[in-house]
């Protein structure tokens, strides 16, 4: 969706580096979900923000949403093998939700 | 739970063909999407439901495309018919609002290649 645009596009690190993808929307957001999508499968809710300001963590993903609710970050701690996958951030709009076109993140052993 | 299942998980068909790809949401959810997942578009809301009923289809690309629910829990998206350019992965997902959160449950998915 280009009312959603995320960067880098892909990503390529070395297993226990940290990492930061980011989502950036031109209008406000009233609710950003990050979802994570292995190759070939499909998406796995991973969090939910909502409010300006707001910080949440799973396991080694944290995730922000800034004050003015029109970015948010993802970061990867320590990267793993397994956190491999594509990153997708999605904003709220009424029922639906629209989807950033992804970041590919790729972890060397 | 089994969580969101689709059928079949790969299909194969001739450019003219009728396509008709299944899902079955998680129990007690009350919105129903189907999505549309290619590399050169991302991944795309094609129609949703709520409680059954078609709440918004603007995302379905042309006459081609239909969807159903006749219950609440089944739904089928037909493509009659096929072209290669409808070649995509399509996903179904469940929600149920009523949880404050919208957190959308998707399916493995349905791959879908028209040749």
């Amino acid at each position: 969706s280009q009312e959603l645009e995320q960067s880098p596009q892909s990503l390529i690190v070395q297993e226990g580096k940290n990492l930061t993808i980011n989502c950036t929307s031109s209008k406000t957001l009233y609710g950003l979900y990050w979802y994570k999508q292995k190759y070939g499968e499909g998406l796995i809710f991973l969090m939910m923000l909502q409010k300006g300001g707001e910080e949440k963590s799973h396991e080694k993903i944290t995730a922000k949403l800034d004050e003015k609710k029109q970015q948010s970050s993802l970061h990867i701690t320590a990267s793993q093998p397994s956190h491999a996958g594509i990153y997708l951030c999605g904003a709220v709009l009424g029922f639906k939700t629209i989807f950033g076109a992804g970041t590919r993140l790729f972890v060397k052993a | 739970d089994a969580g969101v299942i689709q059928s079949p998980r790969h299909e194969v068909t001739e450019m003219g063909q009728e396509v008709t790809l299944r899902c079955k949401p998680i129990s007690g959810h009350n919105s129903l999407f189907w999505y549309r997942q290619t590399m050169m578009r991302g991944l795309e809301l094609l129609i949703y439901f709520n409680n059954n009923v078609p709440i918004d289809d603007s995302g379905m690309p042309e006459d081609r495309f239909s969807a159903k629910m006749p219950n609440a829990s089944f739904s089928t998206l037909k493509i009659q018919p096929s072209e290669p350019r409808d070649s995509a992965v399509y996903f179904c997902a469940s929600s149920h609002p009523g949880t404050g959160t919208y957190e959308q449950y998707f399916g493995p998915g349905t791959r879908l290649t028209v040749t």
